[in-house]
């Protein structure tokens, strides 16, 4: 089993609509969570971390970390065209290092 | 929020020459940093990382004499990419991390010609 697994997608949803992206994760990455978007050309860049199980919201964002089934998701409320990207999930034993999962490319219709 | 800087941006070379990226933090000591690769539409590949004053540790599969990582100081990793071939051909991305918290470089596409 891969360290993290995600669903590449593509996810469409309409403008003004909910986002809902998916992670699981395996026993060796099971301490902290990221969630990176992507932008074509562009490098990665921090959107949301979560240590600690339930939800943790910050604007339009909200990452919900669940332990128990290793599984940690990322909504995204009233979606715009500029959200429109890759998400990539990661996850970390605490060695400094990060897993990635493969990424889940977004398209929000106008 | 803490910075790092890679250069070049782009760098097109013709095969068998050697390429240079620099990856700098502007902003905080880094100890360590991380060497990525990344293919068209797959995710960000751990190649190496680098400790300031030590060789760098390698994932596997990846050459460590093709691929050649200095981090002389606290500031600044170099990725050397050897004998560069098309197939070398890729967005390789650093990155460090401060208190815990990741950070990347804007990323470095290599094109071999």
């Amino acid at each position: 089993q891969k360290e993290v697994e995600q669903n590449s997608g593509p996810l469409s949803v309409p403008e003004g609509a909910i986002a809902s992206l998916n992670c699981t994760y395996s026993d060796r990455v099971s301490q902290s969570f990221f969630w990176y978007r992507q932008y074509s050309g562009k490098s990665p860049e921090l959107i949301m971390s979560i240590y600690s199980n339930g939800d943790k919201e910050d604007g339009r964002f909200t990452a919900q970390l669940n332990k128990a089934s290793q599984y940690v998701s990322l909504l995204i409320r009233d979606s715009q065209p500029s959200d429109s990207a890759t998400y990539l999930c990661a996850a970390t034993p605490g060695a400094n290092n990060l897993f990635f999962g493969t990424g889940t490319r977004l398209t929000v219709i106008p | 929020g803490a910075v790092v800087s890679q250069h070049p941006s782009r760098v097109i070379c013709k095969s068998g020459t050697s390429v240079k990226i620099e990856c700098r933090s502007l902003d905080f000591q880094a100890t360590t940093m991380f060497w990525y690769r990344q293919f068209p539409k797959q995710s960000l590949m751990l190649m190496a990382t680098s400790n300031e004053g030590s060789k760098a540790t390698y994932e596997q599969g990846v050459e460590k004499d093709k691929f050649l990582i200095n981090h002389a100081s606290l500031t600044l990793s170099t990725l050397t990419v050897t004998s560069a071939h098309p197939e070398d051909s890729s967005f390789y991305i650093c990155s460090a991390t401060d208190t815990g918290e990741l950070f990347f470089g804007e990323g470095s596409r290599l094109t071999v010609l």
